[in-house]
């Protein structure tokens, strides 16, 4: 069975700080992990994802994240926010079936 | 490519009516989800289709139906309507790649407002 975890449903940060959003996962089999973005009114967007391979991900906007199989986590960041990030972000697990699971998400506020 | 395209964007219904939702998957992609968002309980897996045939549920009152088309296209439907059904309904869709994962693209939804 898988699950995900994100810790802080409410995360503000300073326009130019780092963003940091936590994602711990549960999976019996090797995941497959993602990061969304969602804007108000609209649906949600793949910043990133984890397959196998390399355990940092690159993804759209500056976002980064890594897969770090010991800790079971895959937690997002970008070294600098812009007011453009404040969103919706929502961790994702898949593996073994068809379905996703989803994390109850974190809203990010840029302060300016 | 044309994304996934969902409609009505929006619709208002009375208690006890029944809707119907629909999608348009990406073009080549045979899965299509369905997940009810709402505030308070976040995304909920409603139910998969893969070339017409459903292929997993979620934990959701048979009031919740789906099914899929020979073309990919999927409706929804929710029959008698109860004010909790109020919510974002996101359809995603998906075309599975053994290698790479699945990635699911998801439409802009339809907000359902239930009164």
């Amino acid at each position: 069975a898988q699950s995900v975890t994100q810790l802080g449903s409410h995360v503000s940060v300073s326009e130019g700080a780092l963003v940091l959003l936590r994602c711990n996962y549960s999976s019996s089999v090797p995941p497959y992990l993602f990061w969304y973005v969602q804007y108000p009114n609209q649906g949600l967007q793949l910043l990133l994802k984890y397959t196998t391979g390399a355990t940092l991900v690159k993804g759209i906007n500056g976002f980064e994240a890594e897969f770090k199989k010991s800790e079971t986590s895959f937690h997002l960041t970008k070294p600098s926010a812009h007011m453009s990030d404040a969103a919706e972000y929502f961790c994702a697990v898949s593996g073994g079936g068809n379905q996703f699971y989803f994390g109850t998400g974190t809203s990010l506020t840029v302060i300016p | 490519k044309a994304g996934v395209t969902q409609t009505p964007r929006y619709l208002i219904k009375t208690r006890g009516q029944q809707v119907t939702l629909s999608c348009s998957p990406i073009s080549g992609h045979r899965s299509v989800s369905w997940y009810q968002q709402t505030p308070g309980q976040g995304l909920q897996f409603l139910f998969e289709y893969f070339s017409e045939t459903q292929r997993n549920k979620g934990n959701f009152p048979g009031r919740f139906s789906g099914r899929q088309f020979s073309n990919s296209r999927s409706e929804m439907n929710v029959s008698t309507l109860e004010l909790g059904d109020s919510a974002l309904y996101l359809c995603a869709s998906s075309f599975f790649d053994n290698r790479q994962g699945r990635e699911q693209y998801f439409g802009p939804g339809t907000r359902l407002t239930v009164t």
